[in-house]
Protein backbone atom coordinates (compact mmCIF):
# COMPACT_ATOMS: atom_id res chain seq x y z
CA UNK A 1 0.00 0.00 0.00
CA UNK A 2 1.90 3.22 -0.60
CA UNK A 3 2.13 5.78 1.96
CA UNK A 4 1.31 9.54 1.93
CA UNK A 5 2.99 11.50 -0.79
CA UNK A 6 3.91 15.18 -0.78
CA UNK A 7 5.14 17.42 -3.62
CA UNK A 8 6.85 19.11 -3.84
CA UNK A 9 9.56 18.20 -1.37
CA UNK A 10 11.77 21.43 -1.49
CA UNK A 11 10.39 24.73 -2.61
CA UNK A 12 12.08 27.95 -2.20
CA UNK A 13 10.17 31.44 -2.47
CA UNK A 14 10.62 35.05 -1.68
CA UNK A 15 8.76 37.11 0.77
CA UNK A 16 5.49 38.04 -0.69
CA UNK A 17 4.94 35.13 -3.04
CA UNK A 18 2.29 32.68 -2.71
CA UNK A 19 3.13 28.72 -2.28
CA UNK A 20 0.78 25.65 -2.87
CA UNK A 21 1.41 22.54 -1.62
CA UNK A 22 -0.16 18.83 -2.23
CA UNK A 23 -0.60 15.83 -0.47
CA UNK A 24 -1.83 12.63 -1.58
CA UNK A 25 -3.43 10.62 1.44
CA UNK A 26 -3.54 6.84 1.87
CA UNK A 27 -5.65 5.28 -0.32
CA UNK A 28 -9.17 4.84 1.62
CA UNK A 29 -7.89 7.09 3.98
CA UNK A 30 -10.38 10.07 4.21
CA UNK A 31 -9.08 12.82 6.45
CA UNK A 32 -5.97 14.75 6.15
CA UNK A 33 -4.31 17.13 8.70
CA UNK A 34 -1.90 19.55 8.07
CA UNK A 35 1.18 20.40 10.68
CA UNK A 36 3.79 23.14 10.10
CA UNK A 37 7.45 21.71 11.89
CA UNK A 38 10.11 23.97 12.83
CA UNK A 39 12.99 24.28 15.12
CA UNK A 40 11.73 26.72 17.47
CA UNK A 41 7.74 25.78 17.67
CA UNK A 42 8.32 22.20 17.10
CA UNK A 43 5.16 20.70 15.21
CA UNK A 44 1.82 22.92 15.75
CA UNK A 45 -1.59 21.71 13.92
CA UNK A 46 -2.49 23.78 10.89
CA UNK A 47 -6.18 22.17 9.69
CA UNK A 48 -7.82 18.91 9.10
CA UNK A 49 -9.94 17.72 6.39
CA UNK A 50 -12.42 15.93 6.16
CA UNK A 51 -14.76 14.91 3.16
CA UNK A 52 -14.03 18.30 1.33
CA UNK A 53 -14.78 20.27 4.56
CA UNK A 54 -12.48 21.84 7.43
CA UNK A 55 -13.20 20.22 10.91
CA UNK A 56 -10.04 21.63 12.57
CA UNK A 57 -8.44 24.75 12.51
CA UNK A 58 -5.07 25.58 14.69
CA UNK A 59 -3.83 28.60 15.36
CA UNK A 60 -2.49 30.25 12.42
CA UNK A 61 -3.46 33.56 10.52
CA UNK A 62 -6.07 33.29 7.85
CA UNK A 63 -3.07 33.59 4.98
CA UNK A 64 -2.42 29.34 5.59
CA UNK A 65 -5.75 28.21 3.56
CA UNK A 66 -6.43 24.78 2.90
CA UNK A 67 -9.39 22.38 0.60
CA UNK A 68 -9.79 18.61 -0.17
CA UNK A 69 -10.60 17.21 -3.13
CA UNK A 70 -13.25 14.44 -3.85
CA UNK A 71 -10.67 11.92 -3.99
CA UNK A 72 -9.24 12.96 -0.34
CA UNK A 73 -6.24 14.87 -2.29
CA UNK A 74 -5.65 17.96 -0.17
CA UNK A 75 -3.41 21.29 -0.87
CA UNK A 76 -2.83 24.02 1.55
CA UNK A 77 -1.65 27.33 0.44
CA UNK A 78 -0.09 30.17 2.01
CA UNK A 79 -0.44 33.72 0.70
CA UNK A 80 2.06 36.85 1.40
CA UNK A 81 4.72 34.65 2.50
CA UNK A 82 6.80 35.75 5.34
CA UNK A 83 10.64 34.82 6.57
CA UNK A 84 8.85 33.10 9.42
CA UNK A 85 6.78 30.41 7.28
CA UNK A 86 9.98 29.00 6.39
CA UNK A 87 9.38 25.39 7.84
CA UNK A 88 8.84 21.54 7.15
CA UNK A 89 4.85 21.16 6.43
CA UNK A 90 3.70 17.87 6.82
CA UNK A 91 0.27 16.04 6.15
CA UNK A 92 -0.93 13.16 7.48
CA UNK A 93 -3.91 10.82 6.60
CA UNK A 94 -6.42 9.15 8.66
CA UNK A 95 -8.93 6.43 8.07
CA UNK A 96 -11.32 8.69 9.63
CA UNK A 97 -14.19 7.36 11.99
CA UNK A 98 -12.74 6.13 15.14
CA UNK A 99 -9.29 5.66 13.96
CA UNK A 100 -6.69 7.36 15.92
CA UNK A 101 -3.53 6.45 13.70
CA UNK A 102 -2.50 8.98 11.42
CA UNK A 103 0.15 8.26 8.84
CA UNK A 104 2.95 11.25 7.79
CA UNK A 105 4.28 11.95 4.72
CA UNK A 106 7.93 12.87 4.08
CA UNK A 107 6.93 16.69 3.75
CA UNK A 108 7.36 19.63 1.72
CA UNK A 109 10.29 21.71 3.10
CA UNK A 110 9.90 25.76 2.23
CA UNK A 111 12.52 27.84 2.61
CA UNK A 112 11.42 31.42 2.12
CA UNK A 113 14.28 34.23 1.45
CA UNK B 1 -4.60 25.90 25.02
CA UNK B 2 -3.17 22.72 26.10
CA UNK B 3 0.57 22.29 26.17
CA UNK B 4 3.03 18.97 26.49
CA UNK B 5 6.20 19.50 28.01
CA UNK B 6 8.87 16.92 27.01
CA UNK B 7 12.16 16.16 28.69
CA UNK B 8 14.49 16.02 28.25
CA UNK B 9 14.85 17.93 25.03
CA UNK B 10 18.30 16.47 24.47
CA UNK B 11 19.85 12.56 25.34
CA UNK B 12 23.47 11.51 24.56
CA UNK B 13 23.76 7.63 25.51
CA UNK B 14 26.18 4.88 24.86
CA UNK B 15 24.66 1.86 23.42
CA UNK B 16 22.97 -0.74 25.86
CA UNK B 17 21.91 1.96 27.94
CA UNK B 18 18.77 2.46 28.94
CA UNK B 19 16.95 5.78 29.25
CA UNK B 20 13.41 7.18 30.14
CA UNK B 21 11.82 10.34 27.99
CA UNK B 22 8.93 11.99 29.63
CA UNK B 23 5.37 13.80 28.24
CA UNK B 24 3.74 16.25 31.03
CA UNK B 25 0.62 17.93 30.75
CA UNK B 26 -1.61 20.26 33.22
CA UNK B 27 -4.43 19.32 31.20
CA UNK B 28 -6.41 15.60 30.53
CA UNK B 29 -6.10 13.63 26.99
CA UNK B 30 -7.96 11.54 25.93
CA UNK B 31 -5.30 9.60 24.47
CA UNK B 32 -2.02 10.08 23.89
CA UNK B 33 0.62 8.96 21.52
CA UNK B 34 4.05 8.56 20.53
CA UNK B 35 6.41 9.40 17.72
CA UNK B 36 9.62 8.84 15.91
CA UNK B 37 10.53 11.01 13.11
CA UNK B 38 14.25 10.69 11.43
CA UNK B 39 15.88 13.27 9.15
CA UNK B 40 14.09 14.23 5.99
CA UNK B 41 11.17 11.66 6.91
CA UNK B 42 7.63 12.40 8.51
CA UNK B 43 6.77 11.09 11.99
CA UNK B 44 6.29 7.61 12.36
CA UNK B 45 3.64 6.58 14.78
CA UNK B 46 5.16 3.33 17.38
CA UNK B 47 1.67 3.28 20.09
CA UNK B 48 -1.46 4.92 20.81
CA UNK B 49 -2.37 4.97 25.25
CA UNK B 50 -5.95 5.36 25.97
CA UNK B 51 -6.81 4.29 28.64
CA UNK B 52 -5.25 6.12 31.94
CA UNK B 53 -2.43 3.72 34.05
CA UNK B 54 -1.88 1.82 30.41
CA UNK B 55 1.22 0.20 29.69
CA UNK B 56 2.41 -1.05 26.47
CA UNK B 57 5.55 -2.65 25.48
CA UNK B 58 6.83 -2.83 21.83
CA UNK B 59 9.94 -5.18 22.10
CA UNK B 60 12.32 -3.23 23.92
CA UNK B 61 10.32 0.48 24.27
CA UNK B 62 7.68 0.29 27.41
CA UNK B 63 5.34 3.15 26.91
CA UNK B 64 3.08 3.96 29.77
CA UNK B 65 -0.09 6.55 30.49
CA UNK B 66 -0.69 8.25 33.64
CA UNK B 67 -3.44 7.36 35.65
CA UNK B 68 -5.00 10.93 35.54
CA UNK B 69 -4.32 10.99 31.55
CA UNK B 70 -2.05 14.25 32.01
CA UNK B 71 1.63 12.29 31.47
CA UNK B 72 3.08 9.66 29.59
CA UNK B 73 6.93 8.38 29.58
CA UNK B 74 8.69 6.33 26.79
CA UNK B 75 11.55 3.98 28.31
CA UNK B 76 13.84 2.49 26.41
CA UNK B 77 15.77 -1.16 27.25
CA UNK B 78 19.08 -1.36 26.39
CA UNK B 79 19.48 1.23 23.26
CA UNK B 80 20.98 0.69 20.03
CA UNK B 81 22.46 3.13 17.51
CA UNK B 82 19.05 2.06 15.53
CA UNK B 83 17.04 3.68 18.31
CA UNK B 84 18.28 7.37 17.09
CA UNK B 85 16.22 9.90 16.29
CA UNK B 86 13.56 12.42 17.46
CA UNK B 87 11.08 10.96 19.83
CA UNK B 88 7.92 13.14 19.52
CA UNK B 89 4.30 12.65 22.17
CA UNK B 90 1.66 13.97 20.74
CA UNK B 91 -2.07 14.36 22.66
CA UNK B 92 -5.98 14.10 21.22
CA UNK B 93 -8.19 16.73 23.84
CA UNK B 94 -11.29 14.64 23.46
CA UNK B 95 -12.30 11.45 22.60
CA UNK B 96 -14.43 10.92 19.53
CA UNK B 97 -13.66 10.84 16.20
CA UNK B 98 -14.03 14.40 14.75
CA UNK B 99 -11.06 14.94 16.91
CA UNK B 100 -8.71 12.73 16.37
CA UNK B 101 -7.21 14.59 13.70
CA UNK B 102 -6.11 17.27 15.15
CA UNK B 103 -2.91 16.40 17.60
CA UNK B 104 -0.79 18.49 20.10
CA UNK B 105 3.18 18.15 19.92
CA UNK B 106 4.92 17.93 22.34
CA UNK B 107 8.77 19.83 21.73
CA UNK B 108 10.05 16.46 21.28
CA UNK B 109 13.28 14.79 22.78
CA UNK B 110 16.41 14.28 20.34
CA UNK B 111 18.14 10.64 20.93
CA UNK B 112 21.28 10.29 19.92
CA UNK B 113 22.77 6.77 20.83
CA UNK B 114 26.69 5.77 20.35
CA UNK B 115 28.10 2.83 19.07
Amino acid sequence: KAGVTQTPRYLIKTRGQQVTLSCSPISGHRSVSWYQQTPGQGLQFLFEYFSETQRNKGNFPGRFSGRQFSNSRSEMNVSTLELGDSALYLCASRKAGQSREQYFGPGTRLTVT
Amino acid sequence: TQLLEQSPQFLSIQEGENLTVYCNSSSVFSSLQWYRQEPGEGPVLLVTVVTGGEVKKLKRLTFQFGDARKDSSLHITAAQPGDTGLYLCAGVSRAGGTSYGKLTFGQGTILTVHP
